[in-house]
């Protein structure tokens, strides 16, 4: 990987409503998207993952899609919860098998 | 916890001090990496091993860091002469070769240079 960008840096929603967190990437190698979750003081923790060959990737309350083409992927958050609070990353990792990280967006769930 | 162990979680040193850091990973993984994190970014890649072998490292990594991997097992991360500008949150993550590669992150050393 070579280069991430995420936005928003700051998501404040309230609790129940969506939350959507982007990024690009440019190298095109990129094959595989991890998604993690930070909690304060704790380490990064995956929570769901898509590989370059779907578009779309769905667990309970959390999606992630990807658009090849465009070379960007999304998080999607529905139903939030004052727990989802968190930092969360995005990463791409291509053919040198290392996993490259946005600078993270802080995810603040008002109850 | 047979996740990935770092040691120790908390390190506090003068400025020109060495400091050396150790990583168990999880003990099927062949890859192991360190990261970087400061307050407010992502984790920063600093170096990575497939077994005992480093294939790479950030071209941003001074050399006053140094990392090993001898019996392609654990690791170690050395910063010699240290500065303030090294205080830092330093992770450590392996994942196997083939099959599921998701990276598992260890709690991390806190490393604050005064």
């Amino acid at each position: 990987g070579e280069n991430v960008e995420q936005h928003p840096s700051t998501l404040s929603v309230q609790e129940g409503d969506s939350a959507v967190i982007k990024c690009t990437y440019s190298d095109s190698a990129s094959n595989y998207f991890p998604w993690y979750k930070q909690e304060l003081g704790k380490r990064p923790q995956l929570i769901i993952d898509i590989r370059s060959n779907v578009g779309e990737k769905k667990d309970q309350r959390i999606a992630v899609t990807l658009n090849k083409t465009a070379k960007h992927f999304s998080l999607h958050i529905t139903e939030t919860q004052p727990e989802d609070s968190a930092v969360y990353f995005c990463a791409e990792t291509g053919g040198s098998y290392i996993p490259t990280f946005g600078r993270g967006t802080s995810l603040i769930v008002h109850p | 916890d047979t996740g990935v162990s770092q040691d120790p979680r908390h390190k506090i040193t003068k400025r020109g001090q060495n400091v050396t850091f150790r990583c168990d990973p999880i003990s099927e993984h062949n890859r192991l990496y360190w990261y970087r994190q400061t307050l407010g970014q992502g984790p920063e890649f600093l170096t990575y091993f497939q077994n005992e072998a480093q294939l790479e490292k950030s071209r941003l990594l001074s050399d006053r860091f140094s990392a090993e991997r001898p019996k392609g097992s654990f690791s170690t991360l050395e910063i010699q002469r240290t500065e303030q500008g090294d205080s830092a949150m330093y992770l450590c993550a392996s994942s196997r070769l083939s099959g599921n590669t998701e990276a598992f992150f260890g709690q991390g050393t806190r490393l604050t240079v005064v």
